[in-house]
């Protein structure tokens, strides 16, 4: 199984500031024949199920907030956000869907300092 | 728009065997691509994918729950059922399914099930 591995476990960021979230894994997930890198973000708040961010790696869902961005390839990847809002407080997960088993991280809390 | 949405019991007894249904529009799951998948979170922890099915009734599994899980599907209900025998306390969790959208990762999730495992 492919190990998703974030860091840190949580984070806090003033408002307007800059957040960033890593996620490293176990072996590759970058396709060489396409050239992607099958690593997906959610966010989830409490009560409510994972939201998509990013797939592929660095390409944000539609309608999600530009300040939201994916980068990384091969085993480390990072979600960066780049003003925090208030609304971004939540818990945020890496995914990779190269194989299965899917994995996921363990997840980042990020709270407001 | 697509929307799905869990169905099943909300207590279940240790040893029991758990069913629960995905019920799910705006997509068909006999389109090209197209799967649909199960994935669960025990309270305060992480997300855990458990198993996968594709338009084409491949299917997927965790290895470690492998032996204990059985996802089907029924394309002309539109529903997906895991079953998950002898069910343990440690199961006790937030169970979600997810729109696999064709080659890529799920984008649409229903709102998830809390199942409690107690005697």
């Amino acid at each position: 199984d492919i190990v998703m591995t974030q860091s840190p476990d949580s984070l806090a960021v003033s408002l307007g500031e800059r957040a960033t979230i890593n996620c490293k894994s176990s072996q590759s997930v970058l396709l060489t024949s396409n050239n992607k890198n099958y690593v997906v973000w959610y966010q989830q708040k409490p009560g409510q199920p994972p939201k998509l961010l990013i797939y592929w790696a660095s390409t944000r869902e539609s309608g999600v907030p530009d300040r939201f961005n994916g980068s990384g390839s091969g085993t480390d990847f990072t979600l960066t956000i780049s003003s925090l809002q208030a609304e971004d407080v939540a818990v945020y997960y890496c995914q990779q869907y190269f194989n299965t088993p899917y994995t996921f991280g363990q997840g980042t809390k990020l709270e407001v300092k | 728009q697509i929307t799905l949405k869990e169905s099943g019991p909300t207590l279940v007894k240790p040893t029991q065997t758990l069913t629960l249904t995905c019920t799910f529009s705006g997509f068909s799951l006999s389109t090209s691509g197209v799967a649909v998948g199960w994935i669960r979170q025990p309270p305060g922890k992480a997300l855990e994918w458990l198993a996968l099915i594709y338009w084409d009734d491949d299917k997927r599994y965790s290895p470690s729950l492998k032996s204990r899980l059985t996802i089907t599907k029924d394309t002309s209900k539109n529903q997906v059922v895991l079953t998950m025998t002898n069910m343990d306390p440690v199961d006790t969790a937030t169970y979600f399914c997810a729109h696999r959208r064709g080659g890529q990762s799920f984008d649409y999730w229903g709102r998830g099930t809390l199942v409690t495992v107690s005697s």
